[in-house]
């Protein structure tokens, strides 16, 4: 069965700096899915990218960044000049070809301090 | 905009009580998801389904059933709640059966509480 393992359970930054938090996955599939969602403090998950594993080509959307390493089996998450809004819970998921329900690590909690 | 709304966002229920948590989605979404939050363990799968009156167990189904008698809603059951119950409650949809790359999307939450 798939695994999501995020070691990191709570980063506490000060505004502008960057922060990785860190994802590592276990998987026998071949093919597979990574995801990042983002769950404020009002509670709702929000989607944040998708990957699949032949795709490791790094992305970058704005201050978020995305470092998928297959040899490593890790997909890292990089915030660059942290802002106060970005405080949230950052779930790293799995889901896989065979099994598509999807698996989600135990969650970063990001604190962002002024 | 896909939206997942739940039918309470904080519940509050005494032990032995049958509680029926409510999702509906209004994407024409195939697939739902019931999942428990937990402080430290994440979001863990209670069920799921991928079409009308089907389920599927997921990691911890124990002490839950569900029912999905229309495409855009899907009840989670506590047939006797008890004080491990207590928890956050998401509910979530996604597109198409086969398609591991859909992304799902999140209703905001029913806190329980059981007492």
């Amino acid at each position: 069965a798939q695994k999501v393992t995020q070691a990191q359970t709570e980063i506490s930054v000060v505004e502008k700096e960057d922060v990785t938090l860190d994802c590592v996955y276990e998987t026998r599939d071949t093919t597979y899915y990574l995801f990042w969602y983002k769950q404020p403090p009002s509670g709702e998950l929000v989607f944040l990218i998708r990957r699949n594993s032949f795709d490791e080509q790094n992305e970058i959307s704005g201050r978020y960044s995305w470092n998928f390493q297959k040899s490593t089996s890790s997909f890292n998450f990089t915030i660059t000049a942290s802002q106060v809004v970005d405080s949230a819970v950052y779930f790293c998921a799995l889901s896989e070809l065979e099994n598509n329900d999807m698996r989600f690590g135990a969650g970063t909690r990001l604190t962002v301090k002024p | 905009d896909v939206k997942v709304t739940q039918s309470s966002r904080y519940l509050v229920k005494r032990t032995g009580e049958k509680v029926f948590l409510e999702c509906v989605q209004d994407m024409d979404h195939e697939n739902m998801f019931w999942y428990r939050q937990d402080p430290g363990l994440g979001l863990r799968l209670i069920y799921f389904s991928y079409d009308v009156k089907m389920k599927e167990k997921g990691d911890i189904p124990e002490g839950y059933s569900v029912s999905r008698e229309k495409k855009e809603r899907f009840s989670l059951i506590l047939e006797s709640a008890s004080t491990n119950q207590t928890s956050m409650y998401l509910c979530a949809s996604s597109r198409t059966r086969g398609l591991p790359y859909n992304e799902q999307f999140f209703g905001p939450g029913t806190r329980l509480t059981v007492l």
